[in-house]
């Protein structure tokens, strides 16, 4: 059973950098069939995609972000990272991994899930 | 703020059907595949429907889904009080090139 773990720092400083890993387990993150990607959702509030990666290595970023996210891909490690850059307030959130299927060339459903790790961005 | 827009709430007693609308446009929910998803609070979302009215494996038929144009809709028929979560449609936008998550419903059982 495919399950993901993200793993990281709880507590980021303002314009600092945000870095988290997902290890993905009980299956491996080179398949071609999938992406993998990372979604957050601030206290409270809805789901935001951040962005995903092929394992090829093909990025796709939430335009509101763009500038800000790197997501790459380790396949020795059958992990994947995300950093986010300059952070504020505006970034704490529960950061979710989630490995994407595709219909049609287009992604368009994420599971499975990690449970999420929750990152404060606070001096 | 949200592309694809959903009813902040829906009710319903147990045993009614329940469901929820998620509206979007051409260059989302009008081109692509919607899927669906449960979250229950403090836990991951779980996948529910996926092309647009596909079950994955472990999913009650009692949910199903269905699109129409640039609109889309879940529905909860035999409502049971453990369907008490929020719901999220999502699918690619082909404009924004990326993938967009409803405004969330939050479902409520009387």
């Amino acid at each position: 059973q495919l399950q993901l773990q993200e793993s990281g720092p709880g507590l980021v400083k303002p314009s600092e950098t945000l870095s988290l890993t997902c290890t993905v387990s009980g299956g491996s993150i080179s398949s071609s069939i999938y992406d993998w990607g990372w979604i957050r959702q601030p206290p409270g509030k809805g789901l935001e995609w951040i962005g995903n990666i092929y394992y090829s290595g093909s990025t796709y970023y939430n335009p509101s972000l763009k500038s800000r996210v790197t997501i790459s891909v380790d396949t020795s490690k059958n992990h994947f990272s995300l950093k986010l850059s300059s952070v504020t307030a505006a970034d704490t959130a529960v950061y979710y991994c989630g490995r994407l299927g595709r219909i049609a060339t287009r992604p368009a459903w994420f599971a499975p899930w990690g449970q999420g790790t929750l990152v404060t961005v606070s001096s | 703020q949200s592309v694809l827009t959903q009813p902040p709430s829906a009710s319903g007693t147990p045993g009614q059907r329940v469901t929820i609308s998620c509206s979007g446009n051409s260059s989302n929910i009008g081109s692509n595949y919607v899927s669906w998803y449960q979250q229950f609070p403090g836990t991951a979302p779980k996948l529910l429907i996926y092309s647009n009215n596909q079950r994955p494996s472990g999913v009650p038929d009692r949910f199903s889904g269905s699109r129409s144009g640039t609109s889309a809709s879940l529905a909860i028929n035999g409502l049971r009080s453990e369907d008490e979560a929020d719901y999220y449609c999502a699918t690619w936008d082909d404009s924004l090139s990326g993938y967009v998550f409803g405004t969330g419903t939050k479902v409520t059982v009387l």
